[in-house]
């Protein structure tokens, strides 16, 4: 159990609906990660957010938004689903917000859009 | 943007035998290479480690080479058993001190065969 809660861990809907996915991190992590796994394009990082601030971007789509609340939690927000958008999404945290050092990694909500 | 590069894909190993995997990334700005390893159905999780001013690092059975010059990193794996099958994945980044975005490798499936 790596500490980092990710809730709901299966979500199925349809195209063109919102989502939100919700992330815990593990208790006095700061910085929390978020990353989009498909089945052909690996891991790709979406975003990082420390203490509540954004710190990193990757390739995240204008659809998707994600913030930090005072309490540490993370949510990712997707609209305007599209069937490409099906993908586990993971949730990862990290003491620092630096570059290195151990990301603890939930395990997962899989989106399933129809 | 930083790319890495995993081979193989899949790799199929006899109980005892030796695992190696082999990445490349393209940013030569790139100090911090983490190896995670996922199973089914959890997330990725750290297993070993090397920042770019280390050539080499072991842990057990487990051993990461750096070549800095040819942008290469690998892991090696000796002496394999059954629990190591799993999805292995490298990744490389660039300490900021503020801010981390992990780039990873499209991952290698590995399965040890008794």
């Amino acid at each position: 159990d790596s500490g980092v809660t990710q809730t709901p861990k299966h979500l199925i809907t349809a195209t063109g609906q919102r989502v939100t996915l919700r992330c815990s991190p593990r208790s006095g992590d700061l910085s929390v990660y978020w990353y989009q796994q498909s089945l052909d394009q690996g891991l790709q990082f979406l975003i990082q957010y420390y203490n509540g601030e954004e710190r990193a971007k990757g390739n995240i789509l204008e659809r998707f938004s994600a913030q930090q609340f005072p309490d540490l939690h993370s949510e990712l927000n997707l609209s305007s689903l599209e069937l490409g958008d099906s993908a586990l999404y993971f949730c990862a945290s990290s003491r620092r917000g630096g570059g290195t050092g151990e990301l603890f990694f939930g395990e997962g909500s899989r989106l399933t859009v129809l | 943007g930083e790319n890495v590069e995993q081979h193989p894909s899949t790799l199929s190993v006899q109980e005892g035998d030796s695992a190696v995997i082999k990445c490349t990334y393209s940013d030569s700005a790139s100090n911090y290479f983490p190896w995670y390893k996922q199973e089914l159905g959890k997330g990725p999780q750290l297993i070993i480690d090397i920042r770019s001013n280390v050539g080499e690092k072991k842990d057990q059975r487990i051993a990461v080479t750096l070549n800095k010059t040819a942008k290469h990193f690998s892991l090696h794996i000796t002496e394999t058993q059954p629990e190591d099958s799993a999805v292995y994945f490298c990744a490389a980044s660039i300490n900021t001190g503020t801010a981390s975005k992990l780039t990873f490798g499209t991952g290698t499936r590995l399965q040890v065969t008794l």
